[in-house]
């Protein structure tokens, strides 16, 4: 059974830095490029990065480009969003998401990250 | 990169069908069959519906279909059930290499 599971969110001031993680399991973790996506209270699905099956391609929308990084660890089946300069709007539940031609295939439950001081 | 466009709501009894239109541009939905649909119930995770415009994962009951025409991308739910009753979200590959949503449509089964 396919299984991802965020953790890292909570609470930060604006201007501050949190790394969001994803631990995969129950499928070939290397074998499929993975994206976050987050949905701020009462809104909308957002989606916000995604990186290759080996990391050398990674993609971001235009509102994060510059303050956060995708990543992954191929070793340990794990994602990871760094996000720097936090905004309010960045304010959302963020979900880590497995892709397969080039739609999201299996959510988690996500994670909930508050900018707010 | 401005969201897809999609009704704020719309609505059915039960046993009719509804369709949810899904307008972005040659850039997105028109150029690529890349498109996909997902439901959100309240408080849950998205679930993928249909993907590549009209195939539908297995599980997926096959009262929902999709299609496109041009840059408007369709979802259909025939034989309205209360469980179907949810927020709708399409998706699409775009020519930057990104994906895109539409902004959600809130399906009201009266």
């Amino acid at each position: 059974e396919v299984q991802l599971v965020e953790s890292g969110g909570g609470l930060v001031q604006p201007g501050g830095s949190l790394r969001l993680s994803c631990a995969a399991s129950g499928f070939t973790f290397s074998s499929y490029w993975m994206s976050w996506v987050r949905q701020a209270p009462g809104k909308g699905l957002e989606w916000v990065a995604n990186i290759k099956q080996d990391g050398s391609e990674k993609y971001y929308v235009d509102s994060v480009k510059g303050r956060f990084t995708i990543s992954r660890d191929n070793a340990k089946n794990s994602l990871y969003l760094q996000m720097n300069s936090l905004r309010a709007e960045d304010t959302a539940v963020y979900y880590c998401a497995r892709e397969w031609e080039l739609n999201f295939q299996h959510w988690g439950q996500g994670t909930l990250v508050t900018v707010s001081s | 990169q401005s969201a897809l466009t999609q009704p704020a709501s719309v609505s059915g009894s039960p046993g009719q069908s509804i369709t949810i239109s899904c307008t972005g541009t040659s850039s997105d939905v028109g150029g690529y069959n890349y498109v996909s649909w997902y439901q959100q119930h309240p408080g849950k995770a998205p679930k993928l519906m249909i993907y590549e415009v009209s195939n539908r994962p297995s599980g997926v009951p096959d009262r929902f279909s999709g299609s496109k025409s041009g840059n408007t991308a369709s979802l259909t739910i025939s034989g309205l059930q209360a469980e179907d009753e949810a927020d709708y979200y399409c998706s699409s590959y775009t020519s930057s290499s990104t994906l895109m949503f539409g902004g959600g449509t809130k399906l009201t089964v009266l």
